[in-house]
Order: structure tokens, then sequence, then C-alpha cells
């Protein structure tokens, strides 16, 4: 069974502050992404990564993807109150092969 | 563009009476559906996927069930719901990139 364990389960900052979210597996994914959630609602995908190294940017969100695909982080730079939410990592085998969701981390950015 | 429906988004019921959530598709054709639960604002679990009319694979036992009658409608189904169905039930549909997931139902039941 494949497991995404994500770092911290909880987050609470002051606006302004960097910070980095982590997600880590034993196992390979073809492509790893990232989903916000605000309370009440669905997910929102924020991001695919599928190249080990891979790093992508979203305004002040930076996301990486291990070199060995079995993780990824997600740094967010001068964090402000509507980062709040729910981060989601999710790991996929490829094209649509199963995907597994991680954890989760609760971030509350603080005004 | 794609949108994805679902209702109602809550719902409280008591224990041992049915349950019908439904889902639906706009702006694709016959897209891969999925129905996840959430537990207290936490990670996601997969209870079922469809690839087409009337195609269910279930991914957990449980007291629930899915239909596909149309392309583009996907039902969650229970005759009797326990206490431990109450929960964040999530409709969505996937391309190659990723997930959309629509509003979500707030499960509670009573």
């Amino acid at each position: 069974t494949q497991l995404l364990e994500q770092s911290p389960q909880f987050l609470s900052i002051q606006e302004g502050e960097n910070l980095t979210v982590y997600c880590n597996s034993s196992s390979v994914f073809s492509s790893l992404q990232w989903y916000r959630q605000e309370p009440g609602e669905g997910p929102v995908l924020l991001v695919t990564v599928v190249t080990g190294g891979e790093v992508k940017k979203l305004k002040r969100l930076t996301f990486q993807f291990g070199d060995a695909r079995k993780d990824s982080s997600l740094h967010i730079t001068a964090a402000q109150p509507g980062d709040t939410g729910l981060y989601l990592c999710a790991g996929g085998a490829g094209g649509y092969q199963k995907v597994t969701f991680g954890t989760g981390t609760k971030l509350q950015v603080i005004p | 563009s794609q949108t994805i429906h679902q209702w109602p988004a809550t719902l409280v019921q008591p224990v041992g009476s049915p349950l019908s959530l439904e889902c639906t598709v706009e702006g694709t054709s016959n897209p891969n559906l999925y129905w996840y639960r959430q537990a207290a604002g936490r990670g996601l679990q997969l209870l079922f996927y469809s690839v087409g009319i009337g195609q269910i694979s279930s991914e957990v036992p449980q007291n629930l069930s899915a239909s596909r009658p149309q392309d583009r409608q996907f039902i969650l189904s229970s005759k009797k719901l326990l206490l431990s169905d109450s929960g964040f039930y999530l409709c969505a549909w996937r391309d190659p990139v990723g997930y959309t997931f629509g509003s979500g139902t707030r499960l509670t039941v009573v």
C-alpha cells in the first residue's frame, strides 16, 4: 500500500512569514499533485509535477518534486491570510492509475 | 469548460435511513468519475470510481454503493445509514493532469 505522509500536520504562522510543507513516501510516483482545500469546499488543484527534480512556481508558491520522485515540498513565501486552508499532496502511478492522497497539512495564517 | 455539480451541500439523516447523493458533470464526455470521503479535514479515502456507464469499481467494502446510470451522472447510495457513514463526501472527475472536485456534501448521521 502506497502511503504519503505530510508534515507538519498543523501550522499556524503570522502573515508575512515563510513556510515549507513536506510530502514523503517510500514509493516512487510518476506524478505528484498539490491541492488546496478551504473549509466546506472541495480541493482545488494547484500544480502537477512529473519530472524528478522539477521545480514549479505559482506566484508565492514554489513546488519541488524530489529527484527520486518519492517526495515533494511546497514552499510559501510571505504567507497571506488567503493562503489559509488544508494542503493535500497526491501521488499517482501515471495516466489514470490509482492516486494516493497525503494526510494533509492544515495551515492557518494569522493577520 | 468542465464543471461538476454535487448536491445536496449538507444533509442530516437518522441511522437506518437511505441515502442518495448525486453528481453531474458538464463540458466533457465519458469522464472518469470518483466518490471520495474525507474525515475531519484530513486526507481523502477513495470509495468508488467509474470509467463508463454501468461500470463501478469499489475500493472499500461497506454499506455504500454507487451507480452510473448516464455518462455524466454518478450516484452514491445506501440502503441503511450507519453513524460511521458521517463525513464529507466529494465527487470528482479526472484527467491526466489531476482531479476536479465538486463542492462536497457534509453528511451527518444522527
